[in-house]
Formats: structure tokens, sequence, C-alpha cells
């Protein structure tokens, strides 16, 4: 199957310092990725929709100027945590929609574990 | 009611024997359907996916799709231990590219 990596696996920011995360589809062409969030035992939240190309579009309730997203070519998104707070602390996820041959297929990264201090 | 409902579970079935994993969704032009498997900490991993009526075969794994009853189900046969894990049922709705998930199985597999 299609590969995702994102990076760093795992951070651990100051309250009020900027995250980085990147999403990479290493084996296929993605013009749409989406990032969610994942707390505890929960189930994951659809955060946005990257669209290479243009802008994302965000779920209700996700504050657009604080989780940048960046979808500058077809294998990279990113999403950045501005002004990082405690509450922040979460599983962020991206997922790569691959349509090759016809099929609508989402392959998930390995996540990457935020911890804001 | 939601779009895509699971039963939570937990699920607990011996080794060896066949789980069972229950899927409904209520978008009836959904086209597409998938299964992903979570293991505690760790993201989604596609397991399946089904796009017509019946059932597609993989190894263990039998995904039985039927459209004009709007489920989708996970039967893995031979459980072994190592299958324990969350299962996720996720579906296409309607046209979107986003995918709806439920809210997942917990699935035990007592050795």
């Amino acid at each position: 199957g299609a590969v995702v990596s994102q990076h760093p696996s795992r951070v651990i920011c100051k309250s009020g310092t900027s995250v980085k995360i990147e999403c990479r589809s290493l084996d296929f062409q993605a013009t749409t990725m989406f990032w969610y969030r994942q707390f505890p035992k929960k189930s994951l939240m659809l955060m946005a929709t990257s669209n290479e190309g243009s802008k994302a579009t965000y779920e209700q309730g996700v504050e657009k100027d604080k989780f940048l997203i960046n979808h500058a070519s077809l294998t990279l998104s990113t999403l950045t945590v501005t002004s990082a707070h405690p509450e922040d602390s979460s599983f962020y996820i991206c997922s790569a929609r691959d349509i090759l041959f016809g099929t609508d297929t989402q392959y998930f990264g390995p996540g990457t574990r935020l911890t804001v201090l | 009611q939601k779009e895509v409902e699971q039963n939570s579970g937990p699920l607990s079935v011996p080794e060896g024997a066949i789980a069972s994993l229950n899927c409904t969704y209520s978008d009836r032009g959904s086209q597409s359907f998938f299964w992903y498997r979570q293991y505690s900490g760790k993201s989604p991993e596609l397991i399946m996916s089904i796009y017509s009526n019946g059932d597609k075969e993989d190894g263990r794994f039998t995904a039985q799709l039927n459209k004009a009853s709007q489920y989708v189900s996970l039967l893995i046969r031979d459980s072994q231990p190592s299958d324990s894990a969350t299962y996720l049922c996720a579906v296409n709705i309607g046209s979107a590219r986003q995918l709806t998930f439920g809210s997942g199985t917990q699935l035990t597999v007592l050795p």
C-alpha cells in the first residue's frame, strides 16, 4: 500500500512557541491531504482538508489562524501549531488521499505526538 | 442518527475464533467503504476497502457490503492476540472527499 510519513514523530515544546509538522506522501501524489487530532481513548477528529495549491478547508470550531496549513506540493503538507498552549497537546495525524486507478483511499501517516509544557 | 455507527464494544473473542465487526451508515449514495485498525498510541492502518456489494477476502479478513441494508462488516477468522486493537469503519459520505469515521470497536482476542 501507499506510504505516508510524518515528521517529527514526537515533539515537546514550551508554551507560546510554534511547532511545524510535515506530512509527506512517499510513493504517490496527493492533491488532498487531511489533518486530524486525537485525544487519548477518543475518536479521530478531522481538523482540516489540505488542498494542493489552494487554501485549506477547516472544520467548524478549528481556528485557522492557530493551525496553519500549507500544501505547497503534491507530496507535502505542513501543519503549524502557532503559539502552542498545553491544551494543544494531542496526537496529530495526517492522511493523504490516493485516487489512482479509480480507487479513492486515504492512507495515514504515523502521527505526531505534541506535548506543550 | 450518526452518519456512521459502530458497536463500541468492547468485543472479546477467544484466540482462533471469528471476530465479527459491524457498521451501518446513513447515506444511501455512499460508494466507498473502509476498515482501519488502530493499535493503542498508533495511527490508523488500512485493513480493507470495499466498493461493491458482496464479500471481499484478504487473508484472514473478509469485508462484506450490503448497500441495500446500508451496512458493512468485517470478519476476522482465526483471531490472534495481535488482532487486539480498535477497528474503525470509514465511509465516503455522498460525494465528500473526506472520510466519516465510526467511533470504533475495541476488539480483544484472549489467548
